[in-house]
C-alpha cells in the first residue's frame, strides 16, 4: 500500500487566496483526520471523519476553514481566504477506527505570504 | 484546563544508554495512550499503544509505562542508537460521544550522540 497520500507537498500563496489541500487515505480505513502542526501550538486536531461523516470539527479554527470527504478515498481541507497565520504543516492521517493506530501522510507545508 | 506536557528541552544522551521520555497530563481520563516518532519533514509514525488498565508494554528496545494515578507515561529506549534521534510525541485518546479523540503533546526531541 502507498500509505496516506497528500498533495501538494508544498504550497506558497498570497494572503486572501483560496487554498485546497488534498488527502487520499489508506484503502479500507474508515477514519480520517486533519491536523495542523506549528512550533507554537504543536500538532492540533482540526477535524475528523468516520465513514465519510464529520464527527468532530471543534478544532477547526474559524469559518475560513472547511473540510469535505465526498467518498472513502478522498478528502479536502479548504482555507478561504487564507491568512499568514495559517502558515503551518497540515497532516492527514487515517485509521481503521477512531481509536486505532493512525497512519500519517507526509504533510503539506503551507506558506501564506 | 486540560494539558499534556512533554519536556520541551531536547534530551541529549550517549549511544548505548537508556533514554527516558516523560508525558504528563492533567484533567484527562484517557482510555489509552500512544507514542509516536516524528522525523524532520515527515509525519508522525506510530510506535506503541498502552491501555488504561495496562501498566507496561514492550516492543523490542522500547518500553512504555502508564500510571493513571500519577497521570504519567514514561517512554524508554534501551541501548539507544544515533538512528533513534527524532522527536517523540505522546497522544491521549479521550472518549467523547462514543468516539476517541486523539490529542497530542508537543513532543520531546531526543538526540543520541555516537
Amino acid at each position: 500500500d502507498a500509505g496516506v497520500i497528500q498533495s501538494p507537498r508544498h504550497e506558497v500563496t498570497e494572503m486572501g487566496q483560496e487554498v485546497t489541500l488534498r488527502c487520499k487515505p489508506i484503502s479500507g480505513h474508515n477514519s480520517l483526520f486533519w491536523y495542523r502542526q506549528t512550533m507554537m501550538r504543536g500538532l492540533e486536531l482540526l477535524i475528523y471523519f468516520n465513514n465519510n461523516v464529520p464527527i468532530d470539527d471543534s478544532g477547526m479554527p474559524e469559518d475560513r476553514f472547511s473540510a469535505k470527504m465526498p467518498n472513502a478515498s478522498f478528502s479536502t481541507l479548504k482555507i478561504q481566504p487564507s491568512e499568514p497565520r495559517d502558515s503551518a504543516v497540515y497532516f492527514c492521517a487515517s485509521s481503521t477506527g477512531s481509536g486505532d493506530t493512525q497512519y500519517f501522510g507526509p504533510g503539506t507545508r503551507l506558506t501564506v505570504l | 484546563s486540560q494539558k499534556i506536557e512533554q519536556n520541551s528541552e531536547a534530551l541529549n544522551i550517549q549511544e548505548g544508554k537508556t533514554a527516558t521520555l516523560t508525558c504528563n497530563y492533567t484533567n484527562y481520563s484517557p482510555a489509552y495512550l500512544q507514542w509516536y516518532r516524528q522525523d524532520p519533514g515527515r509525519g508522525p509514525v506510530f510506535l506503541l499503544l498502552i491501555r488504561e488498565n495496562e501498566k507496561e508494554k514492550r516492543k523490542e528496545r522500547l518500553k512504555v509505562t502508564f500510571d493513571t494515578t500519577l497521570k504519567q507515561s514514561l517512554f524508554h529506549i534501551t541501548a539507544s542508537q544515533p538512528a533513534d534521534s527524532a522527536t517523540y510525541l505522546c497522544a491521549l485518546d479521550i472518549s467523547s460521544g462514543g468516539s476517541y479523540i486523539p490529542t497530542f503533546g508537543r513532543g520531546t526531541s531526543l538526540i543520541v550522540h555516537p
